[in-house]
């Protein structure tokens, strides 16, 4: 069965302070890795897509990466505009739908 | 920038009704999606439509939900007889022109069934 695992469930930070996080995946033959960022009442918000191993993405302070069986989501000196739910979630070759991991909760203190 | 709207944000509904919430995806996409959140959840994919046909459905759409493109903007999600245990978020997506392409989300209907 696919699936995704997401950790640490929340995660506090100081302002300035460096961390990642991790999503496991299980699936049979993966066509994309997908990060959003989701804030509270809204909708997931794009953030990127990950194909193959080894691949690395960035875009300001987000950088993820990929790997066979997990994928990073490195967040470097953030800020509080920074703080929201990232959600991880899956694309299989056989299907068109996401599945999804249950998310971090990022907060980030000034 | 392109996005996809939803409408309304927020649905009351007794049990019992039909609903119809309805959406705009971005213009040139090909392929539309409905997920739901349920509070505290993970979201669920409930279906995907392309060439005016379902591609793929989850075992939550049952007969009591259906999907519709009335015109060439609107992608509609009716739920006939409305249960306590719809009452959640709602959320349209879109993408394209492969289905391969990120999926972009709109802002969500939340649902509240009394």
């Amino acid at each position: 069965e696919d699936q995704v695992t997401q950790s640490p469930e929340a995660l506090r930070l100081q302002e300035g302070e460096s961390s990642s996080l991790n999503c496991s995946y299980t699936v049979s033959g993966l066509r994309g890795l997908f990060w959003y960022r989701q804030d509270p009442g809204k909708g997931p918000e794009f953030l990127f897509t990950l194909y193959s191993a080894g691949e690395e993405k960035e875009k300001e302070r987000l950088k993820a990466t990929l790997t066979k069986k997990e994928s990073f989501l490195h967040i470097t000196a953030p800020k509080p505009e920074d703080s929201a739910t990232y959600l991880c979630a899956v694309q299989a070759h056989s299907n068109y739908q996401l599945i999804w991991g249950a998310g971090t909760k990022l907060i980030i203190k000034p | 920038e392109p996005e996809v709207t939803q409408t309304p944000s927020h649905q009351v509904t007794q049990m019992g009704q039909e609903v119809i919430l309805r959406c705009v995806p971005i213009s040139n996409h090909l392929y539309f999606y409905w997920y739901r959140q349920i509070l505290g959840q993970k979201v669920e994919f409930l279906v995907s439509f392309y060439n005016n046909e379902i591609s793929e459905k989850s075992e939550i759409f049952d007969d009591q939900f259906s999907v519709e493109r009335p015109d060439g903007s609107n992608f509609t999600l009716k739920i006939r007889s409305t249960k306590l245990e719809d009452s959640a978020m709602y959320f349209c997506a879109s993408s394209g022109p492969s289905s391969y392409n990120e999926q972009f989300f709109g802002p969500g209907t939340r649902l509240t069934v009394l």
